[in-house]
């Protein structure tokens, strides 16, 4: 199975910070990355699909981008509703994988 | 606006099956365009993938090798639902499972809706 190695596990911030979250794949996945939100207690929610495409709804803060294996997601202006976990997903190769998640936590 | 409506026990015996089911709205187990999963979320283990079924002419279902021995993920096309069964549970299984959609519609989109989660517990 594909791993994807999410960093970092945990990250503090302030409102307003700009705040970056990478993905490795342990192979080429091209471009078959989602990127997720969750908050305690409900289910997560997609944000990015296809490594850099943003679904419908959610704020042009978040983006998404890839450079060969490796996938970040940046929130250029954290919010407060921004404090979550955050996961990847790689949707190329069976079984579909996710990472460890990072938890945005405020500092 | 599509919606996924988990139903099943929240407790279940070792050795025994686990069975859930996910109602849609909004949509159609049989859409050509759609696929229907089940993932379960566990401190140990993460978000793990367990399988799919989806229409595409006929039924396709793909599974996660870790699970596939013991898993049946299928239809119901009269109740516009579709259901898990894991066989054998293990307290290893005791999970929150969530059932959600993934689209294929001039782009891919991976599970853009999600039931609401059900906390299953494997325990005597």
């Amino acid at each position: 199975a594909i791993q994807m190695t999410q960093s970092p596990s945990s990250l503090s911030a302030s409102v307003g910070d700009r705040v970056t979250i990478t993905c490795r794949a342990s192979q080429d996945i091209r471009n078959n990355l989602g990127w997720y939100q969750q908050k305690p207690g409900k289910a997560p929610e997609l944000l990015i699909y296809a490594a850099s495409s943003l679904q419908s709804g959610v704020p042009s803060r978040f983006s998404g981008s890839r450079s060969g294996t490796y996938f970040t997601l940046t929130i250029t202006s954290l919010q407060p509703e921004d404090f979550a976990t955050y996961f990847c997903l790689q949707d190329n190769t069976y079984p579909w994988t996710f990472g460890q998640g990072t938890k945005v936590e405020i500092k | 606006q599509v919606q996924l409506q988990q139903s099943g026990p929240g407790l279940v015996k070792p050795s025994q099956t686990l069975s859930l089911t996910c109602g849609i709205s909004g949509d159609s187990v049989s859409s050509n365009t759609a696929g229907w999963n089940w993932i379960r979320q566990s401190p140990s283990r993460g978000l793990e993938w367990l399988g799919r079924t989806h229409y595409r002419s006929r039924w396709y279902n793909d599974y996660a090798p870790s699970v596939k021995s013991r898993v049946i993920i299928s239809p119901d096309t009269s109740k516009n639902q579709f259901s898990l069964q894991l066989n054998s549970v293990t307290p290893e299984d005791t999970a929150v499972y969530y059932c959600a959609r993934d689209q294929d519609v001039s782009i891919w989109t991976p599970f853009d809706y999600w039931g609401q989660g059900t906390l299953v517990t494997v325990s005597s």
